[in-house]
C-alpha cells in the first residue's frame, strides 16, 4: 500500500459526459501528479501541483482540468468524453521539494471506460 | 524535451534465466528510478539511483547509473514468474524540473 488513494476505482460514462478523479496524497506529500496509461501504453503525465499551485504541465487535453484543494487532495475532471479518453488514470504523490530524487508513490489507478 | 528509450520493448524468457534491461537517453539526469507495474496497478517504486556509476542491489536485482548520468540498466538473476511486469524508468532532470517516464519492458517469466 502506497498511502496514495484514488476514487473510484472504476467508471463506466457514455460519450459527451464529465467526470471527476478523485486523488488523495500520502500524508506529507505536497505534490500531486496525474498520469493517463491506454492499453498497453507507457505513462502519459499529465499534470502536477504542488501545495495547490500548478507546477508542470504535459499532454493534457483542454477538455481536461485538474485541481489540488488546500488539504492537498486533488482532482482530476475529464469533461466532453470521448472513446478514446478510456484508460487508466493513476495519481503520484512525491515529498516536499528538497529531495532532489522526486521519487513517486502511485495510488491504485481509476479505470475509466466511455461506451 | 528529454526522452528516456528503454529495450528491449518486450522480453519473455524461462524462469532461472538471467536478463537485462537497458533505460537510455541523449539527456542528462540528476537522478533516474526504476518501477516495476502489474496489469491494473499503478507502479511501484523499486529503486533511486542518484551518482554516475552507482550500484544498487535489491535481492535478485541490480540496478546501475551509467558514469554519464544518461543511462541506467536493470539486470535480474534466476527470473521468477513473480517478476513478470512492466518495467519502467524514470528521470529527473539535471535541473530538477522535469521528470520523464520511458515507454517500459514488458517482462514475461514463464514457469
Amino acid at each position: 500500500d502506497s498511502g496514495v488513494t484514488q476514487t473510484p476505482k472504476h467508471l463506466i460514462t457514455a460519450t459527451g459526459q464529465r467526470v471527476t478523479l478523485r486523488c488523495s496524497p500520502r500524508s506529507g506529500d505536497l505534490s500531486v501528479y496525474w498520469y493517463q496509461q491506454s492499453l498497453d501504453q507507457g505513462l502519459q503525465f499529465l499534470i502536477q501541483y504542488y501545495n495547490g499551485e500548478e507546477r508542470a504541465k504535459g499532454n493534457i487535453l483542454e477538455r481536461f482540468s485538474a485541481q489540488q484543494f488546500p488539504d492537498l487532495h486533488s482532482e482530476l475532471n475529464l469533461s466532453s468524453l470521448e472513446l478514446g479518453d478510456s484508460a487508466l488514470y493513476f495519481c503520484a504523490s512525491s515529498a516536499p521539494p528538497g529531495l532532489a530524487t522526486n521519487e513517486q508513490f502511485f495510488g491504485p489507478g481509476t479505470r475509466l471506460t466511455v461506451l | 524535451t528529454q526522452l528516456l528509450e528503454q529495450s528491449p520493448q518486450f522480453l519473455s524468457i524461462q524462469e532461472g534465466e538471467n536478463l537485462t534491461v537497458y533505460c537510455n537517453s541523449s539527456s542528462v539526469f540528476s537522478s533516474l528510478q526504476w518501477y516495476r507495474q502489474e496489469p491494473g496497478e499503478g507502479p511501484v517504486l523499486l529503486v533511486t539511483v542518484v551518482t554516475g556509476g552507482e550500484v544498487k542491489k535489491l535481492k535478485r536485482l541490480t540496478f546501475q547509473f551509467g558514469d554519464a548520468r544518461k543511462d541506467s540498466s536493470l539486470h535480474i538473476t534466476a527470473a521468477q514468474p513473480g517478476d513478470t511486469g512492466l518495467y519502467l524508468c524514470a528521470g529527473l532532470d539535471n535541473y530538477g524540473q522535469n521528470f520523464v517516464f520511458g515507454p517500459g519492458t514488458r517482462l514475461s517469466v514463464l514457469p
